[in-house]
């Protein structure tokens, strides 16, 4: 089985700008949640989609969305980007079982990189 | 509530050597308490996880010894292996993952 892809790899983008990073997750998973690692604040929780709708959300600003298409696939925007959005942006897809925490698997990551 | 507090923050051990990593929690809505491995410019990979109604779970090297009284668990990698230097996030998960800060483990030969 394939494992979560995420495209693109690399990323180099200016202050104001927007991009969108695109994950494909785990064939059968139905979960795609996304979060941000930079080296002082860690990994931080984005949000989560399941079955085409936001199921959880951590605390970044309204600049950061996303959404989750009926294939699974989910994409994440960022507008207006800022030098501290700098960071591996990371995807994780989960089978999503009913009444059971499952696993989540990562991809490798987006870097991100604003200047 | 939601924090996951890892130590150490890095980790020096000998070949063959046993590498200890703890982390505590607070929240006990948490059910589920996986641990990561990720490798430089790679992204985070399972390596073992426990729920809270088992107190400890070994798979190969790796075991986790889980105090549910005490909201602490712990990752011990025996028989440590220079392919071993990496760093591991332990991780709590209560509708989402909540991350430790990390432990870069370095193996030396």
């Amino acid at each position: 089985k394939a494992g979560v892809t995420q495209t693109p790899r690399y990323l180099i983008k200016t202050r104001g700008q927007q991009v969108t990073l695109s994950c494909s997750p785990i064939s059968g998973h139905r979960s795609v949640s996304w979060y941000q690692q930079t080296p002082g604040q860690g990994l931080q929780f984005l949000f989560e989609y399941f079955s085409e709708t936001q199921r959880n959300k951590g605390n970044f600003p309204g600049r950061f969305s996303g959404r989750q298409f009926s294939n699974s696939r989910s994409e994440m925007n960022v507008s207006t980007l800022e030098l501290g959005d700098s960071a591996l942006y990371l995807c994780a897809s989960s089978v999503r079982q009913v009444g059971r925490t499952d696993t989540q698997y990562f991809g490798p990551g987006t870097r991100l990189t604003v200047l | 509530q939601q924090q996951v507090k890892q130590s150490p923050q890095s980790l020096i051990v000998q070949k063959g050597g046993i590498s200890i990593i703890n982390c505590a929690y607070e929240n006990t809505a948490f059910d589920y308490f996986p641990w990561y491995q990720q490798f430089p410019g790679k992204g985070p990979a399972l390596l073992i996880a426990i729920r809270p109604d088992v107190s400890e779970k070994k798979e190969g090297r790796f075991t986790i010894s889980f105090n549910k009284s005490a909201k602490q668990f712990s990752l011990h990698i025996m028989d440590s292996q220079p392919g071993d230097s990496a760093t591991y996030f332990c991780a709590a998960m209560g509708g989402k993952l909540i991350f430790g800060q990390g432990t870069e483990l370095s193996v030396k030969p």
